[in-house]
Order: structure tokens, then C-alpha cells, then sequence
């Protein structure tokens, strides 16, 4: 059974970077694409970008220059760095698995981030 | 990258059907078969439940399908039950530029 566990900073000021992981259990690492989504309080869904096992990644267009995507294969880790976040950053962040194309199987617990001064 | 556009609630008696729409453009929706739909119930982590357009994942429901034609998905419930009240959200493909966009998100409510 898979599972996704991320963990990260959950209080954040402005100008200052946004940093999780989130650690890959059982099944493969190295068949998928990795994402990261992220959900405002009361609002939907949005997509920040993935990555491979190749290291190659795709990142929403709107976010593109914030955003960095890694992993680490030997620890079935990825991690997410979003820099100079505002309060607009404000969310729950998700990593998921993405099956076959843009089909998110297995979701993290989600973690709270808040930016505020 | 819009946001696909769903309604913001739709509601329906216990038993009866509801469909919920979701509507892109020829360069998301229209232009894959890349559809997906997610439950969610509150502080829960969304629940995929259709695939590529109208397949289920294992363990999911029968009464949940979806379809689509044109620039508009569409995801029908049928037989609603008490515990199928949450927000549901679709998805697309949206080409390698913008890779993948989510829908606005429609609450269902079960009467």
C-alpha cells in the first residue's frame, strides 16, 4: 500500500521561502510523476508542478520562477521550495502521486502553511 | 491557466441522480482524454474517483461515472447517499505548457 507523508514548516513571514518534503512508502518511486497541489482556506485546487525520477519537472506557469521541485531516489523523498511567499501563499499544501497523466492516486495528509507577519 | 469552471453547489434527494459539469476549453478538456474527478469532505485529503474520462480506480463506487463531450466533462452520482455530501473537483490535462489545471470545485449537497 502506498503512503505519502510530508512534513515542513507551517508558519511563515513574508519575503521568507517555503520549504517541504514529502516521503514516498511502498510501491515504486521510479515508475510516476510526483506533484505538488496546494488548496487556499475555503478555496480549490491548484496544481504547483511535478517531478520524475529523471528529474524532470513541469511547474504551473503562474508560480514557474518561485518554484523548485526535487528529489532524493535513495531516501523515495521529493521536496518543494517556494520562495518570497506572501500572504496569497497561504494554503494547504498536498503531494501526490500522479497516475499515468495528470491522475493524482495517492495524496499526502496535506500540511497548513500560513505567511503572516 | 483558468480554472475549469464548475457550478458551485448542485443538491438531490437521497437516491436520485445528480450530474456535475465541468467545463475547459479545446486546449484542456476538449483536447484529452485526461479527466480526472476528486471527493472531498472536509479536512480530508481529495479522493480520486474517475480517471482518464470516465474510468474508476479500484474500490470506487459504480454509482460514479463520468463522461464528456466537447470542452464539457461531466461526473454523474447516482443513487446518492448521505455520505456522498463533499466537494468534488475536477481536472485536465492541459498540455505540456501548463501540464494540468483543476475545476473550481462544486459542493454537492444530499437532501
Amino acid at each position: 500500500q502506498v503512503q505519502l507523508q510530508q512534513w515542513g514548516a507551517g508558519l511563515l513571514k513574508p519575503s521568507e521561502t517555503l520549504s517541504l518534503t514529502c516521503g514516498v512508502y511502498g510501491g515504486s518511486f521510479a515508475d510516476y510523476y510526483w506533484s505538488w497541489i496546494r488548496q487556499p482556506p475555503g478555496k480549490g485546487l491548484e496544481w504547483i508542478g511535478d517531478i520524475n525520477q529523471s528529474g524532470n519537472t513541469n511547474n504551473n506557469p503562474s508560480l514557474k520562477s518561485r518554484v523548485t521541485i526535487s528529489m532524493d531516489t535513495s531516501k523515495n523523498q521529493f521536496s518543494l521550495t517556494l520562495s518570497s511567499v506572501t500572504a496569497a501563499d497561504t494554503a494547504v499544501y498536498y503531494c501526490a502521486r500522479e497516475y499515468a497523466v495528470a491522475n493524482f492516486d495517492y495524496w499526502g495528509q496535506g500540511t497548513l502553511v500560513t505567511v503572516s507577519s | 491557466q483558468s480554472a475549469l469552471t464548475q457550478p458551485a453547489s448542485v443538491s438531490g434527494s437521497h437516491g436520485q441522480s445528480i450530474t456535475i459539469s465541468c467545463t475547459g476549453t479545446s486546449s484542456d478538456v476538449g483536447g484529452y482524454n485526461f479527466v480526472s474527478w476528486y471527493q472531498q469532505h472536509p479536512g480530508r485529503a481529495p479522493k480520486l474517483l474517475i480517471y482518464d474520462v470516465n474510468n474508476r480506480p479500484s474500490g470506487v463506487s459504480n454509482r460514479f461515472s463520468g463522461s464528456k463531450s466537447g470542452n464539457t466533462a461531466s461526473l454523474t452520482i447516482s443513487g446518492l447517499q448521505a455520505e456522498d455530501e463533499a466537494d468534488y473537483y475536477c481536472s485536465s490535462f492541459a498540455g505540456s505548457s501548463n501540464h494540468n489545471v483543476f475545476g473550481s470545485g462544486t459542493k454537492v449537497t444530499v437532501l
